[in-house]
């Protein structure tokens, strides 16, 4: 069973304070490893897809790698306006091919 | 592009109602996908649509069906709704089911008393 762990499960950082969230994943063959930030009352928002141990992508504050068993993003700077909640998926390349998603990391940054 | 709409945006139904919920993408895709949110555990697919004219049951099926009205539309309807069916709703769709990213609307919360 494909299985998707965050943590933390909150991260309170002050304006500025460079941090990591974490997604520890188990998957029968990964296809690939999504995160996506999610404001209150919002739906999920696409942020990167990594395919493959190595890969790394980048957005503004936001830069995202990955390995055989995580994915972390790591938040360079923070500012009040990425406070979110933040999803981690995986997609196993079985015949399903559904997303299986982590519980998020709840983060606030303060000014 | 208004990406993925859902109807309504709240909606409180009494034990054993029936409801339909609206989802619609204009990003000409092919897949449809339904997922409830609930705290604390994620979000877990309820149905899909590989492309019109298909759906399969995703992790959370009971109580729901659905409907691939076109390329366009994909309908999840409640026939009689439950306590334990109070959560946020969210469609959302992709171009194909393979290595390819969803995208989700802005969800339907919905509440059954």
């Amino acid at each position: 069973e494909d299985q998707v762990t965050q943590s933390p499960e909150a991260l309170r950082l002050q304006e500025g304070e460079s941090s990591s969230l974490n997604c520890s994943y188990t998957v029968s063959g990964l296809r690939g490893l999504f995160w996506y930030r999610q404001d209150p009352g919002k739906g999920p928002e696409f942020l990167f897809t990594l395919y493959s141990a190595g890969e790394e992508k980048e957005k503004e504050r936001l830069k995202a790698t990955l390995t055989k068993k995580e994915s972390f993003l790591h938040i360079t700077a923070p500012k009040p306006e990425d406070s979110a909640t933040y999803l981690c998926a995986v997609q196993a390349s079985g015949s399903a091919r559904q997303l299986t998603f982590g519980s998020g990391t709840q983060l606030t940054v303060l000014p | 592009n208004a990406g993925v709409t859902q109807t309504p945006k709240f909606q409180v139904l009494k034990t054993g109602q029936s409801m339909t919920l609206q989802c619609a993408q204009d990003m000409n895709h092919n897949s449809m996908y339904w997922y409830r949110q609930d705290p604390g555990m994620g979000l877990r697919l309820i149905y899909y649509s590989a492309s019109e004219g298909t759906t399969d049951k995703g992790e959370v099926p009971n109580g729901y069906n659905v409907s691939r009205l076109n390329k366009r539309e994909f309908s999840l309807r409640l026939e009689s709704a439950a306590p334990s069916q109070t959560s946020v709703y969210f469609c959302a769709s992709s171009r194909d089911r393979a290595k390819d990213t969803q995208y989700f609307g802005p969800g339907t919360r919905l509440t059954v008393l």
